[in-house]
């Protein structure tokens, strides 16, 4: 069965800090994505990202940057010089086979908490 | 805005009632995704459809059951409601890039939050 372990709860850093949100995940599937999703106070859930299995290529987009290690099973994301509008819950997610015919869906973490203070 | 529309936004009721809950996919994507949202169980997936037919389902109550009709829009309805069925219930929609396998990222709705007293 497929599983995302966000360990970090919540963390609370000042602006302009670096910030970095660890996923560690759990699939025999050989091909697989992951995910990071971003839930502001608001409720929505807004994508952020999708990586393969096979690319481990880290990837930056601005002050967001992803690390994926297959070799340590992590697909951690760090903001660079933290802003406000940064504090969020963050979700990282794997999609993971439901059963033989191919279905999918998505498993997500418990979600880590982030809070930007000015 | 990701294009997914959710209704109601916001729902009060009592326990022992029933509610439906609207989702309205993205143009032209055919798989719906329900997922739930509580504070103990993070978010839980709940059931999928792709054009109109079940396609997989998690964790879903028997008292839940959902359906997508033919303009792809689809419900979730919950029935015999107890306190613990409250949550925000969050509908997704993807492009099915091919059968049986779904390589593009979900884009979900704000959610429905339902609040059972």
């Amino acid at each position: 069965a497929q599983k995302v372990t966000q360990a970090q709860t919540e963390i609370s850093v000042v602006e302009k800090e670096d910030v970095t949100l660890d996923c560690v995940y759990e699939t025999r599937d050989t091909t697989y994505y992951l995910f990071w999703y971003k839930q502001p106070p608001s409720g929505e859930l807004v994508f952020l990202i999708r990586r393969n299995s096979f690319d481990e290529q880290n990837e930056i987009s601005g002050r967001y940057s992803w690390n994926f290690q297959k070799s340590t099973s992590s697909f951690n994301f760090t903001i660079t010089a933290s802003q406000v509008v940064d504090s969020a819950v963050y979700f990282c997610a794997l999609s993971g086979l439901v059963d033989q015919g191919g279905s999918e869906k998505l498993v997500f973490g418990k979600g880590t908490k982030l809070t930007v203070n000015p | 805005d990701s294009g997914v529309t959710q209704t109601p936004k916001h729902l009060i009721t009592a326990t022992g009632q029933r509610v439906t809950l609207r989702c309205s996919p993205r143009s032209g994507d055919l798989s719906v995704y329900w997922y739930q949202q509580s504070l103990d169980q993070g978010l839980q997936f709940l059931i999928q459809y792709y054009n109109g037919e079940e396609r997989a389902k998690g964790n879903i109550l028997e008292r839940f059951s959902a359906q997508q009709f033919p303009d792809l829009h689809s419900e979730l309805n919950l029935s015999s409601l107890e306190l613990g069925d409250s949550a925000l219930y969050f509908c997704a929609s993807s492009v099915f890039s091919a059968p049986g396998r779904n390589t593009g990222e979900l884009f979900f709705g704000e959610g429905s939050r339902l609040t059972v007293l």
